[in-house]
């Protein structure tokens, strides 16, 4: 069954430095998706991306982040200037008339 | 507004005991409603589906659409089922929200 995969899985970074996380969706979805989940709290809702355009994002989104599909396979999400609290694990998941595929995540610590 | 609600952070059942985590959600039309299993570091996995109606190791879940809820059964616990759950809807817009998850713990 094909998969998203995610790299790295884990990423170590210092505060106020810019961090690229990578995806690689499932080749024929065309909905692609960043969720992350804070240590013990819930997933949440970054962006979602449509027609190489974002379709929504939510207020977490805000102009630290970016996202891209540079080559038409890979979905990647910067954070500009990583801050304390942008520790977290990122998930992608791309999706076609659903259900979501989610891949393993990176793990993203901000020291 | 779009909501899902679990009300549980944490369910702890004894193995072969039964099994309901409970989930209600709150959306004008017809959602479609999910259960997201996520075992300790692995990925979130769809677990099922209310369309398909088909059990997943033993787990089912029936949309009520006269409670809003879609709670998840399994007649009787197995310790490998311990793991995060996460009730999930799509609406329209295709966003999926999920609820904050219920962490089960099964009990030897």
């Amino acid at each position: 069954e094909p998969e998203v995969t995610q790299t790295p899985s884990h990423q170590v970074t210092q505060m106020g430095q810019e961090v690229i996380l990578r995806c690689v969706p499932i080749s024929n979805h065309l909905y692609f998706y960043w969720y992350r989940q804070i240590l013990g709290q819930k997933v949440e809702f970054l962006v979602s991306f449509y027609n190489n355009e974002i379709s929504e994002k939510s207020e977490i989104f805000d102009d630290q982040f970016s996202v891209e599909r540079p080559d038409g396979s890979n979905f990647t999400l910067k954070i500009r200037s990583t801050k304390l609290e942008d520790s977290a694990m990122y998930f992608c998941a791309s999706g076609w008339n659903s259900p979501l595929h989610f891949g393993n995540g990176t793990r993203l610590t901000v020291t | 507004a779009q909501r899902v609600t679990q009300p549980e952070k944490l369910l702890s059942v004894f193995k072969g005991a039964p099994v309901e985590l409970k989930c209600n959600y709150s959306y004008s039309g017809s959602p479609e409603l999910f259960w997201y299993v996520q075992y300790s570091r692995q990925r979130l996995q769809l677990l099922l589906r209310h369309i398909s109606r088909e059990s997943i190791k033993g787990f089912t879940a029936d949309l009520n659409k006269g409670e809003t809820s879609f709670h998840l059964k399994k007649p009787f616990a197995q310790e490998e089922d311990s793991a995060m759950y996460y009730c999930a809807l799509r609406g329209r817009d295709d966003k999926i929200i999920f609820g904050k998850g219920t962490r089960l713990h099964i009990l030897p």
